[in-house]
């Protein structure tokens, strides 16, 4: 139990251009979704928590407009980066929380180069 | 106020040793403590965790120690085997948001 996606898991494009990652809870609701950037060989800095069915809280000095989030429903919310540019390539790993209010189940990351 | 520190930042080991990690942390707020196992291109895996009101919780060869007073806890992978090799981070949770450490690299040689 406690599965979570994220498709694609890899994604190339060019800058300028718009992408948009999803993460699922496969077995589970998830009232709450978290969406982490890490940079290679550094850790998990949480970028932004979203809510199902309101507004995502985002982080100091990420920029909302830069990275939309979207929790239409308990099983699913997607991030978009916006006009991308070479400094937004990372690995973007999301997570969800379930019943229990601590844990968090972390999704494979997607890997995101702009080129 | 907010981080937590996290040593050593990398590690090697021979097979059938223990493995020591330690965190410090210095928000008394923290109440929950959890280990995450990361191997490369993946996501993060719980492996373990602790509440504060606990000194000591055991997971097959996994082992939490906490120190509340001191405000540090530790991960020790007793029998370490080539297949734990991989970046390992604790973290700190207060409502419910997980601050990282920056984690370690252990190497478990065969």
């Amino acid at each position: 139990g406690a599965v979570v996606s994220q498709h694609p898991s890899r994604v190339i494009c060019k800058s300028g251009t718009s992408v948009k990652i999803e993460c699922r809870s496969l077995d589970f609701q998830a009232t709450t979704m978290f969406w982490y950037r890490q940079f290679p060989k550094k850790s998990l800095m949480l970028m932004a928590t979203s809510n199902e069915g309101s507004k995502a809280t985002y982080e100091q000095g990420v920029e909302k407009d830069k990275f939309l989030i979207n929790h239409a429903s308990l099983t699913l919310s997607t991030l978009t980066v916006t006009s991308a540019h070479p400094e937004d390539s990372s690995f973007y790993i999301c997570s969800a929380r379930g019943g229990s209010p601590y844990e968090q189940y972390f999704g494979p990351g997607t890997r995101l180069t702009v080129t | 106020q907010q981080q937590v520190k996290q040593s050593p930042q990398s590690l090697i080991v021979q097979k059938g040793g223990i493995s020591i990690i330690n965190c410090a942390y210095e928000n008394t707020a923290f109440d929950y403590f959890p280990w995450y196992q990361q191997f490369p291109g993946k996501g993060p895996a719980l492996l373990i965790a602790i509440r504060p009101d606990v000194s000591e919780k055991k997971e097959g060869r996994f082992t939490i120690s906490f120190n509340k007073s001191a405000k540090q806890f530790s991960l020790h992978i007793m029998d370490s085997q080539p297949g734990d090799s991989a970046t390992y981070f604790c973290a700190a949770t207060e409502a419910y948001k997980y601050i990282f450490g920056t984690g370690t690299r252990l190497k478990v040689l065969a």
